[in-house]
């Protein structure tokens, strides 16, 4: 049973491109979690979604940021018109079920580097 | 709201020695708590959790107490080894209803000298 896959590992932007980085779940679950680890600091929430619904994002910047899980295909976070402070490791991570004990499988992640 | 506090780091230990890392963590209702280990380059892995009161998880040679009167859950290993040394992030998780969500801090990185 393959893990938790991130693409791109790394993703290099220039500021004001666009990025978009792609996760796909471990088999079976349908439940997404996207974190941002920024330099020196532990990971973040940011936006929580099962499929086809966002159920909580409430840690993702209200403009330029969006994520969606679609029915079909890997979940999805876009950042639009990237500044140097979006510099980051994006973690993925994604359980069968939902509640407090329920495990998180994390992505290798995908670290942005904005020039 | 939520947040976990972890000692200042790094830490840095000759293989073999007995290990500390601190964990205090503040949150409504009875959280689950977790340890997650980072090794470079990759993604987080958990180590070991622990979802109420006196609760012990183990794992590797790693165990953590959830201790509710003092809201920690230190980490422990007896005897550290070169390969554990790692990124360590304590997290909790006090979803209300579906969601769990983790809230980490800020990581502690060990090293190991042979």
């Amino acid at each position: 049973n393959a893990g938790v896959m991130q693409n791109p590992r790394h993703l290099v932007r220039r500021r004001g491109q666009e990025a978009r980085l792609r996760c796909s779940p471990m088999k079976g679950h349908s439940h997404v979690y996207w974190y941002r680890q920024l330099p020196e600091e532990g990971l973040k929430f940011m936006v929580y979604l099962q499929k086809e619904n966002i159920i909580d994002e409430s840690g993702m910047p209200k403009e330029r940021f969006s994520a969606e899980f679609p029915k079909e295909g890997p979940s999805i976070l876009r950042i639009q018109q990237v500044v140097r402070g979006d510099s980051a490791a994006y973690f993925c991570a994604s359980s069968r079920s939902s509640g407090r004990d329920h495990e998180q499988y994390f992505g290798p992640g995908t670290r942005l580097t904005v020039t | 709201g939520n947040s976990v506090t972890q000692m200042e780091g790094p830490v840095t230990l000759s293989e073999e020695a007995f290990l500390t890392i601190n964990c205090t963590y503040t949150a409504t209702g009875y959280p689950s708590l977790f340890w997650y280990v980072q090794y470079p380059g990759e993604g987080l892995q958990l180590l070991l959790k622990a979802t109420k009161a006196d609760d012990k998880g183990s794992n590797k040679g790693f165990e953590a107490t959830y201790r509710k009167e003092t809201t920690s859950f230190h980490l422990e290993k007896g005897s550290v080894q070169v390969s554990d040394s790692a990124v360590y992030f304590c997290a909790l998780s006090a979803s209300s209803g579906a969601n769990s969500k983790l809230t980490f801090g800020k990581g502690i990185t060990l090293s190991v000298r042979p």
